[in-house]
């Protein structure tokens, strides 16, 4: 119950075009949902996050979708670029549970030119 | 400003021995959190600390120690090393308390290779 699922493993996508990364969960306690974007040789870094009472976040090319009653969340990146190129984690945290972070398996997008 | 630092960032130990990793978060924040990331896989959570309590513990074996000192560094210590935790230790700090307690900025990590 306390796992986060995260689909696809692996993404390529061509420049210009619509990155996807979907992620469900089953705690329903979860009450932040952040996304991470990793880069090899370095730590995670926040790229957008959203809570539980709002249904879309949107940041430049980014956008978190929330589905509540379907327990999912994805997000979406447009106009996706070569240095996009990175494995992107979603993550889930109770409330109160801050520095506890739940993490999904990680996808590996790759951006052709 | 200086991000989250940790060292060593590169170590190599052999089976049965110790190893101690070092972090220093972002100034003004007190709440330290250690993930292990086993290559191919997302981060696991060890361990928090906020004002130099232990706030949480993962699914981690009693060889797993952490500690946060007055100045909100903090060590991750290691006992009898498994060839299994061969990873990359990460570091992560954020305000604690009630309000900015989620927004985790990592370091770049300490990649622990067990022989």
């Amino acid at each position: 119950q306390q796992q986060v699922k995260q689909s696809p493993q692996s993404l390529i996508v061509q420049k210009g075009g619509i990155s996807i990364i979907n992620c469900a969960y089953e705690n329903t306690a979860f009450d932040y949902f952040p996304w991470y974007q990793q880069f090899p040789g370095k730590g995670p870094a926040l790229l957008i996050a959203i809570r539980p009472d709002v249904s879309e976040k949107k940041e430049g090319r980014f956008t978190i979708s929330f589905n509540k009653s379907a327990k999912q969340f994805s997000l979406h990146i447009m106009d996706s670029q070569p240095g996009d190129s990175a494995t992107y984690f979603c993550a889930a945290s109770l409330k109160g549970q801050g520095g506890k972070l739940i993490f999904g398996q990680g996808t590996e997008l790759s951006v052709k030119p | 400003d200086a991000g989250v630092t940790q060292s060593p960032t590169h170590l190599i130990k052999t089976r049965g021995q110790q190893v101690t990793l070092r972090c220093s978060p972002i100034s003004g924040h007190k709440s330290v959190s250690w993930y292990q990331q086993v290559l191919g896989q997302g981060p696991q959570f060890i361990f928090q600390y906020y004002e130099k309590e232990e706030r949480g513990r993962g699914n981690f074996p009693d060889r797993f120690s952490a500690r946060q000192f007055p100045n909100y560094s903090s060590e991750l210590n290691v006992n009898a090393l498994l060839l299994g935790d061969s990873a990359l230790y990460l570091c992560a700090s954020s305000l604690g308390g009630s309000s900015g307690a989620n927004v985790l900025t990592f370091g770049a990590g300490s990649r622990l290779t067990v022989l």
